[in-house]
């Protein structure tokens, strides 16, 4: 129930398409979705986050969208860039547990082609 | 602002052996996060402190992992003694305090070999 499922594994996306990233959770008591974003040799970086009270959220090119009766978000990413090229993780994390955890998404390893 | 800072930055080290890891936050960061990130996974929080106290350790193999932060800002994580399976990466990260929504700050990480 803690699991946070995050597909696919690995995008491949021409410059200037819609990269698309998708994620699902069980516990209904998670109250935030970030998305971290990780380039090689790096650590994790927050790249947009969300709440369960509002269905979608635009950043840029970046936009999550909310589905809370699914309990399923995803990420999209307009007008890729290669420069996108990251390994993408969704969280959820919960602040209802005495303290809080944040649940990582296994990751997708996005490549844009120039 | 100078980020979060950990060293050292590579480390292989034969099975059984000890090894420990020490991460500087974002200075007046209250919460501080030890991750352990396995290859092609995503993070897994092993401990996370407010200022010096535990709030979350329920992940981590105590019998072999130990971690502190004695004054409140900086922390040694320390593994022994290391097995292959701990062959990983581990990242340090801090936030401004322990809420939800609070971003977290990750430094570059840890990446140990255990031969």
């Amino acid at each position: 129930q803690q699991q946070v499922k995050q597909s696919p594994q690995s995008l491949i996306v021409q410059k200037g398409g819609i990269s698309i990233i998708n994620c699902a959770y069980e516990n209904t008591a998670f109250d935030y979705f970030p998305w971290y974003q990780q380039f090689p040799g790096k650590g994790p970086a927050l790249l947009i986050a969300i709440r369960p009270d509002v269905s979608e959220k635009k950043e840029g090119r970046f936009t999550i969208s909310f589905n809370k009766s699914a309990k399923q978000f995803s990420l999209h990413i307009m007008d890729s860039q290669p420069g996108d090229s990251a390994t993408y993780f969704c969280a959820a994390s919960s602040s209802n547990t005495g303290g809080f955890k944040t649940i990582f998404g296994a990751g997708t390893r996005l490549f844009v082609k120039a | 602002e100078a980020g979060v800072a950990q060293s050292p930055r590579y480390k292989i080290i034969e099975k059984r052996q000890s090894v420990a890891f020490w991460c500087n936050p974002i200075s007046g960061h209250a919460t501080l996060y030890w991750y352990q990130q396995i290859l092609g996974q995503g993070p897994k929080l092993l401990i996370q402190f407010q200022n010096n106290g535990v709030v979350d350790d329920s992940q981590l193999p105590k019998d072999r992992f130990s971690a502190e932060r004695l004054k409140g800002v900086d922390s040694t994580l320390k593994i022994q003694p290391a097995k292959l399976e701990d062959s990983a990466v581990y990242l340090c990260a801090s936030s401004f305090t322990g809420g939800s929504y609070n971003e977290q700050f990750f430094g570059p990480g840890t990446r140990l070999t255990v031969l």
